[in-house]
């Protein structure tokens, strides 16, 4: 089955960047997508093909994949960046369909 | 505006039914394809069913197949799951999911507030 693996925390100081990991032996050959979400709400989607943004999102926030492993960075850490992040891609070759990793919490320090 | 509002969570007891709903506004329905996800009280995102934006293609996690059933009318602009068979482990927050395209799951740009359904005696 497809596991996507997310590291369960990370703490960056304001003013730093975070960079957050997306785990699996097939990810190359995946489109993967990032959401954001804070407290109490629903998620946000923050990255989508990889590394594009959508319209709202800031330029601070960035995604790329090498190998196994697709990347979300944030930039110029900001307090209000402070939530969980999910990765997720769409196996259509499977029954799984649509797979999320387990998320990581960004703490802003 | 994109709008998705849920209804229709709330308790239940375990083998109960629960029917949730999601009126969509603010975008051309039968254009995109819609999904359910959930999310049990302090957990991550769980992928829970998907249809097309013709209605034509379900597809269902493991965990609920025989026992959900995802359904639209684009007339009316609503989807809806129905919950057959409740579990305490389906306790979660239930957030209607809009994808990008009609029939491809790449991506959700939008999801609604969520509504919660809670299984318990």
């Amino acid at each position: 089955s497809y596991v996507l693996t997310q590291p369960p925390s990370v703490s960056v100081a304001p003013g730093q960047t975070a960079r957050m990991t997306c785990g699996e032996n097939n990810i190359g050959s995946k489109s993967v997508q990032w959401y954001q979400q804070k407290p109490g709400q629903a998620p946000v989607l923050v990255i989508y093909y990889d590394n594009d943004r959508p319209s709202g999102i800031p330029e601070r926030f960035s995604g790329s994949k090498s190998g196994n492993t697709a990347t979300l960075t944030i930039s110029k850490i900001e307090a209000g960046d402070a939530a969980d992040y999910y990765c997720q891609v769409w196996d259509s070759s499977t029954d799984q369909h649509v797979i999320f990793g387990g998320g990581t919490k960004l703490t802003v320090l | 505006e994109v709008q998705l509002v849920e209804s229709g969570g709330g308790l239940v007891q375990p083998g109960g039914s629960l029917r949730l709903s999601c009126s969509a506004s603010g975008f051309s329905f039968s254009s995109y394809a819609m999904s359910w996800v959930r999310q049990a009280p302090g957990k991550g995102l769980e992928w829970v069913s998907s249809l097309s934006g013709g209605g034509i293609r379900t597809f269902y996690a493991d965990s609920v197949k025989g026992r959900f059933t995802i359904s639209r009318d684009n007339s009316k602009n609503t989807l809806s799951l129905q919950m057959n068979s409740l579990r305490a482990n389906d306790t979660a927050v239930y957030y209607c999911a809009k994808h990008d395209s009609s029939s491809y799951y790449y991506v959700v740009d939008f999801w609604g507030p969520g509504t919660l359904v809670t299984v318990s005696s």
